[in-house]
């Protein structure tokens, strides 16, 4: 069975401030990995996901995030931050095998503010 | 494609009262999810199907929870009796291999009083 961990529940920032938001996972096998963005009164929609291959991933809105297997982490990051960021920020994680379940963290609620 | 659709968008009901809440997955995709969300503890996955086969019910609360994948673009979650620590927001997602991203619904709000 996977796990994840969300280390910050908010995060404050000042606006083009840069942004950590911190996610580790546990997990006995292999994993595919994702962040999500949900906007009040909405749904959640896809940042970035890490498959394979390099380690750094970039995403939607000037996200990125980079897998560290050896810390078991997915830290998402972003050099500047608007406004328009603040929202929940759902780290996920999931097995390989068809049929596996989709485990999330318990969100970080990002805060910019001017 | 119009996405993942859940019905109602809101529910308010009355204590003891059987809720029950829509999904209607995107076309072609074969695993299906129901989620809750509340502040105490964030997203909570219930179950989950895959060919609407039910997987794993472990996260489902207690035995007044129910759902049911009838066929490949319909799924039921139903709560009853329902009791106040019920209210939060339900999410349905469906995905298809497990290297893709699951497409969320709207979610529904459900409310009891």
């Amino acid at each position: 069975a996977q796990s994840v961990t969300q280390l910050d529940s908010q995060v404050p920032v000042f606006e083009e401030a840069p942004v950590e938001l911190r996610c580790n996972y546990s997990s006995s096998v292999s994993v595919y990995l994702f962040w999500y963005v949900q906007y009040p009164n909405q749904g959640l929609q896809l940042l970035l996901k890490y498959l394979s291959g390099s380690t750094l991933v970039k995403g939607i809105n000037g996200f990125e995030a980079e897998f560290n297997k050896s810390q078991t982490s997915f830290h998402l990051r972003k050099p500047s931050v608007h406004i328009s960021d603040t929202a929940e920020y759902f780290c996920a994680v999931s097995g390989y095998q068809a049929g596996t379940a989709l485990i999330f963290g318990k969100g970080t609620t990002l805060s910019v503010s001017s | 494609d119009a996405g993942v659709i859940q019905s109602p968008r809101h529910e308010v009901t009355e204590m003891g009262q059987e809720v029950t809440l829509r999904c209607k997955p995107i076309s072609g995709h074969n695993s299906l999810f129901w989620y809750r969300q509340t502040m105490m503890r964030g997203l909570e996955l219930l179950i989950y199907f895959n060919n609407n086969v039910p997987i794993d019910d472990s996260g489902m609360p207690e035995d007044r929870f129910s759902a049911k994948m009838p066929n490949a673009s319909f799924s039921t979650l139903k709560i009853q009796p329902s009791e106040p620590r019920d209210s939060a927001v339900y999410f349905c997602a469906s995905r298809s291999p497990p290297n893709t991203e699951a497409f969320f619904g709207q979610g529904t709000r459900l409310t009891v009083v």
